[in-house]
């Protein structure tokens, strides 16, 4: 049971290049969300999708979009990527109980801009 | 305010010793509140629930105070494996069916021998 799934685990782009991290979850959940996190400032949310087909900005979503491709999976691109977007990125899962909306998360991804 | 707000750390405390850690949250729609923690370079993981009577968990205490927004984690006869960063964590529904996770900053603790 892979849980929540982020590819690439490390990227380094040059500033104005685009590319897109990939997150896929085998839970089940409807609600994902993907987070930065910076030295200092903690987890802040830029995109989250409640279920397939809808997405909603979050925190921080200035230079993301975001794709709901399926139930599964959710995508985060960066169209032309910054030195202010350096940072580690997580995708998260939750479901939908009320009191048991603990968050799943992906290992990470790490990604510089140069 | 921020919406979730954490003791600033960092914590240096001997092993055996009891550490609490305490955070505040503003949105007093906020439903539901967590503790996770976070290993150097890894994701966080759920440390445990908060609920409204307090609960424990071996040698884990949640605490909670609706009225003062106010939450706190206690940790008795501290190890060296429990090392890391506490997250506070703040859920609210947002509608459609869809929850938000609101975290704090953390705080590190670090354990010496």
């Amino acid at each position: 049971n892979a849980g929540v799934t982020q590819t690439p685990k490390f990227q380094v782009l040059k500033t104005g290049q685009s590319m897109t991290l990939q997150c896929a979850q085998d839970m089940n959940h409807n609600s994902m969300y993907w987070y930065r996190q910076d030295p200092g400032m903690g987890l802040r949310l830029i995109y989250y999708s409640a279920s397939e087909g809808t997405t909603d900005k979050g925190e921080v979503p200035n230079g993301y979009n975001v794709s709901r491709l399926n139930k599964r999976e959710f995508s985060l691109r960066l169209e032309s990527a910054a030195p202010s977007q350096t940072s580690v990125y997580f995708c998260a899962t939750n479901g939908q109980r009320l009191l048991n909306t603990e968050a799943f998360f992906g290992q990470g991804t790490r990604l510089t801009v140069v | 305010r921020k919406e979730v707000e954490q003791d600033p750390g960092p914590f240096n405390v001997p092993e055996g010793a009891t550490v609490a850690f305490n955070c505040t949250y503003s949105n007093s729609a906020s439903q539901s509140f967590f503790w996770y923690r976070q290993d150097c370079r890894k994701e966080p993981k759920l440390l445990m629930s908060v609920y409204s009577s307090g609960n424990e968990d071996g040698r884990f205490t949640a605490q909670l105070n609706r009225a003062s927004q106010y939450i706190s984690l206690l940790i008795r006869d501290s190890k060296l494996s429990d090392s890391a960063t506490y997250l506070c964590v703040v859920n609210k529904y947002s509608g459609a069916g869809s929850y938000q996770l609101t975290f704090g900053k953390g705080t590190k603790l670090s354990v010496i021998p």
